[in-house]
């Protein structure tokens, strides 16, 4: 079965910091995969999403940059981090190919704190 | 553009007793999916339903019913006999059928299931 990975569920850092968020998929080949912002518990803003190694698509200009060295790992990253980047981070994969009928699969999130 | 309403951003309901949750959209496809996720306190984002747009027949899921009506563009959420674990924000996706990058989200509605 397939199974999603994000790590770290929590993390506190201070501001002008690097940041790296991973986050792997297993029992699955080729997925797309996706990273979103959470921000006072409501709405889901799409980050970026990636359909192939090395391929990643940029939703909205900021603060971010993602990438996908290898097949089932997906890792948000920054340079410097601003207090607006705290929220609530969530990787997801849906199955490859072009079905809108895949079912996109969550991680467990994780928390971010910029003081 | 493609757009996903949830006109409730807050309801409460009673332990067993049934609450109805809204949801429309816009689109111009004729062939594309619809779901709603589910995010209790933990903030694990859970599937709860799906429906093809095809099917004339509503998705069921144990308690969860859809009342899908394409004409309308609606997608409204039946849970029946709720329970206190039901408590969750619930959050409305579309896609195209032959778009796999990426779901519209509506801003989700947050239910208080009350003792």
């Amino acid at each position: 079965s397939q199974t999603i990975h994000q790590w770290p569920a929590t993390l506190v850092q201070p501001v002008g910091s690097p940041l790296s968020l991973e986050c792997t998929v297993e029992g699955t080949s080729n997925p797309n995969l996706y990273w979103y912002r959470q921000a006072a518990g409501r709405g889901l803003q799409l980050l970026f999403y990636s359909v192939g190694i090395g391929q990643i698509s940029s939703e909205v200009p900021q603060n971010l940059s993602a990438s996908r060295p290898q097949d089932r790992q997906f890792i948000l990253s920054s340079k410097k981090l601003l207090l607006s980047d705290s929220g609530f981070y969530l990787c997801a994969w849906r199955g490859p190919g072009n079905s809108g009928a895949n079912v996109l699969t969550f991680g467990a999130g994780s928390r971010l704190t910029v003081l | 553009a493609q757009t996903v309403t949830q006109s409730q951003p807050e309801m409460s309901v009673q332990e067993a007793e049934t609450v109805t949750l809204s949801c429309t959209y816009d689109t111009s496809e004729n062939n594309y999916y619809l779901f709603w996720y589910k995010q209790p306190p933990s903030r694990q984002m859970i599937l709860v339903i799906r429906q093809e747009a095809y099917k004339q027949q509503n998705a069921t899921e144990n308690r969860f019913s859809v009342n899908f009506q394409k004409a309308a563009k609606s997608f409204s959420l039946k849970i029946s006999d709720s329970q206190l674990g039901d408590t969750a924000m619930y959050f409305c996706a579309f896609t195209d059928a032959g778009n796999n990058r990426k779901l519209i989200w509506g801003l989700g509605t947050s239910l208080a299931v009350n003792p």
